[in-house]
């Protein structure tokens, strides 16, 4: 079973631009949730789409957004990018099933770097 | 808000002694508590997770944790630690009834030295 892919692994952007994310979740799973790791701030929830509707929101700006297609990879994207958001972004992938005994398995991250 | 407190960012130990890596949460009527490792530039690994019933949950690689719900903590323990071992650990929690929007700990980084 193939696990959870999330391209390019390593991305370099100038402040100002903007910048496309992909993940593709694990197949089967509908839930696609999104995080940003600095060494600063931590892990801290970006959002999370189902069934291409976003479900859940974290505490971020509107330049940060993301959408989820019809065979539940995501995607998330950044405008006018700043230094703050160089980071890793995992996204995290899971059935999206209220129970609590699914759990959420990660990515291997993109390290965006903002010069 | 709900919250996940690690106390201690860095934890350094010697091959083969105990460990025990602390995390404390605040509060709530559900908790749901998970513990990750993150190895270099790779993504998060469940280690282990709490979502009811027994107070003591295991892992395959020898780690265990007790969720205790007086002391609001759910410690993470090795008896004995290999240098493979070394990694950050996150300690975490699900929000609202879900485990797909996560409140995580700072992190602690565990180092295994010979």
């Amino acid at each position: 079973k193939a696990g959870v892919t999330q391209t390019p692994r390593y991305l370099i952007k100038t402040r100002g631009q903007q910048v496309t994310l992909s993940c593709s979740p694990i197949s089967g799973h509908r839930s696609v949730s999104w995080y940003q790791q600095t060494p600063g701030q931590g892990l801290q929830f970006l959002f999370e789409y189902f069934s291409e509707t976003q479900r859940n929101k974290g505490n971020f700006p509107g330049r940060f957004s993301g959408r989820q297609f019809s065979n539940s990879r995501s995607e998330m994207n950044v405008s006018t990018l700043e230094l703050g958001d160089s980071a890793l972004y995992l996204c995290a992938s899971s059935s999206g099933q209220k129970e609590m005994n699914t759990e959420a398995f990660f990515g291997q991250g993109t390290r965006l770097t903002v010069v | 808000a709900q919250s996940v407190t690690q106390l201690d960012s860095q934890v350094p130990v010697f091959e083969e002694a105990p460990v025990e890596l602390r995390c404390n949460y605040s509060s709530s009527v559900s908790v749901y508590l998970f513990w990750y490792v993150q190895y270099p530039n790779q993504g998060l690994q469940l280690l282990l997770k709490y979502l009811s019933g027994s107070t003591l949950v295991e892992s395959i690689n020898g780690f265990e944790a007790e969720f205790n719900k007086s002391q609001t903590s759910f410690h993470l323990r090795k008896p004995s630690v290999h240098i493979s071992d070394t990694a950050e650990y996150f300690c975490a929690r699900g929000s609202g009834g879900s485990n797909y929007k996560l409140t995580f700990g700072k992190g602690t980084l565990l180092t295994v030295n010979p």
